[in-house]
């Protein structure tokens, strides 16, 4: 089956402006989790949606956003770009649902965000 | 999904050897543990998981350890390869989190593994 997919695979932003990243998880998956990606502090949490509701969150400021559709698909959203913003950003889903072999998390090849 | 850790730790092996990663966790009340493997483009992918009640599981060509008493991870590979090259990761969790509904993985820093022909 197709995997989990993300786009854009790459993009540049300016500071101060805002950007939205869009993930489409393995059919029948229900959760989708974010993660920033960075050489300095690696892989960090971002959020976690499941059934169109923020499930757990992470440690980052407000402008890091989500949301999940009724299909599954989320989009996060970065308002008011950083420099510091620039990252991987890694979406997962997974069946979210805590049955058994539904941990594990499949990950999409992520969208490099570029922020000048 | 190419990992850019400019600072990772480096495991360079000769094909054919085993190679042992390490991973200190930091959360004691973590009790599921996974490793991932990234290639360069690509997203972490799962190679194994394993329980606090467990020491000891294995998988094909991989074993993974660990250690409660010292918060220690290692993940084993068995006959390296080529195709083993990536940066690897530990990641740790309760999976409270996981069964009552959540997921919400903690990396470790990765390691970049090296198979030199």
């Amino acid at each position: 089956k197709a995997g989990v997919t993300q786009t854009p695979r790459y993009l540049i932003k300016t500071r101060g402006q805002q950007v939205t990243l869009s993930c489409s998880p393995i059919s029948g998956h229900r959760s989708v989790s974010w993660y920033q990606q960075t050489p300095g502090q690696g892989l960090q949490f971002l959020f976690e949606y499941f059934s169109e509701t923020q499930r757990n969150k992470g440690n980052f400021p407000g402008r890091f956003s989500g949301r999940q559709f009724s299909n599954s698909r989320s989009e996060m959203n970065v308002s008011t770009l950083e420099l510091g913003d620039s990252a991987l950003y890694l979406c997962a889903s997974s069946h979210g649902t805590g049955e058994k072999g539904s941990y594990e998390q499949y990950f999409g090849p992520g969208t490099r965000l570029t922020v000048t | 999904g190419e990992s850019v850790g400019l600072h990772l730790p480096t495991l360079s092996v000769q094909e054919g050897d085993n190679s042992i990663i390490n991973c200190a966790y930091s959360n004691s009340a973590s009790d599921y543990f996974i490793w991932y493997k990234q290639e360069s483009g690509k997203g972490p992918q799962f190679i194994i998981d394993i329980r606090s009640n467990m020491d000891k599981r294995q998988g094909q060509r991989v074993t993974v350890l660990l250690n409660k008493t010292v918060k220690h991870l290692s993940l084993q590979i068995a006959a390296t390869q080529p195709g083993d090259s990536a940066v690897y990761f530990c990641a740790e969790t309760i999976r409270l989190i996981l069964t009552g509904g959540g997921n919400k993985l903690t990396f470790g820093t990765g390691t970049q593994l090296k198979v030199e022909l």
